[in-house]
């Protein structure tokens, strides 16, 4: 089983919808939780940033973690066809040397139908 | 803002030849890492380096070597390229931080071996 899991889709919504992207994990020692989003052709870019369980928002997007569940999500709302991309879901424990690897999901690419 | 450099956006080389892959941060990032993205297998980390002269195996080490003489520069070497390196390459890096853990990537360099 792999350490993190995520839905490849691909998934497609019209635009304006509401779109939730989740992944699950199974370590239960990470505590940092980020999402990138990936343009075709391009390198990942951080989109959203979170410690430990709670939400967190910004501007139309609100990253979500609940770790009693080992379930991280993020939701687009206003979705435009500009958030067209791949969504890669990372992770990890508390740093410490020999410790600075992220943990990737391998990405759900999303599609706004406009 | 943090840059990532690397040296090409596309190479095609033959088999049998060596392939060097350069990077370059602008932000004195102490680690800095080499993945390759394949679709359907996500991110898969081939090495890091916390510090200069310093390197640690990833999860795909093999057919694959790097060097690490000045801070800012990582470069990622194939050996003997073979067709079954044909990927996206992507650099990274990250300060050393007791928290979070964000990396920076480049913006890629698609690799096709003939």
């Amino acid at each position: 089983q792999k350490e993190v899991e995520q839905d490849p889709g691909p998934l497609s919504v019209p635009e304006g919808a509401i779109v939730s992207l989740n992944c699950t994990y199974s370590n239960s020692a990470f505590q940092y939780f980020m999402w990138y989003r990936q343009y075709s052709r391009k390198g990942p870019e951080l989109l959203m940033y979170t410690y430990s369980s709670g939400n967190k928002e910004d501007g139309r997007f609100t990253a979500q973690v609940d770790k009693s569940s080992k379930y991280i999500s993020l939701f687009i709302r206003d979705s435009q066809p500009s958030d067209s991309a791949t969504y890669l879901c990372a992770m990890s424990a508390y740093w410490a040397r020999g410790n600075e690897k992220l943990t990737f999901g391998t990405g759900t690419r999303l599609t706004i139908i406009p | 803002d943090v840059k990532v450099t690397q040296s090409s956006r596309y190479l095609v080389k033959r088999t049998g030849e060596k392939v060097f892959l350069e990077c370059v941060q602008d932000m004195d990032h102490e680690n800095m890492f080499w993945y390759r993205q394949d679709p359907g297998l996500g991110l898969r980390l081939i090495y890091f380096s916390y510090d200069v002269k310093m390197k640690e195996k990833g999860d795909i080490p093999e057919g694959y070597s790097v060097s690490r003489e000045k801070k800012e520069r990582f470069s990622l070497i194939l050996e003997s390229a073979s067709t079954n390196q044909t990927s996206m390459y992507l650099c990274a890096s990250s300060p050393r931080l007791r928290a979070k853990n964000i990396q920076y990537f480049g913006a890629g360099t698609r690799l096709s071996v003939l």
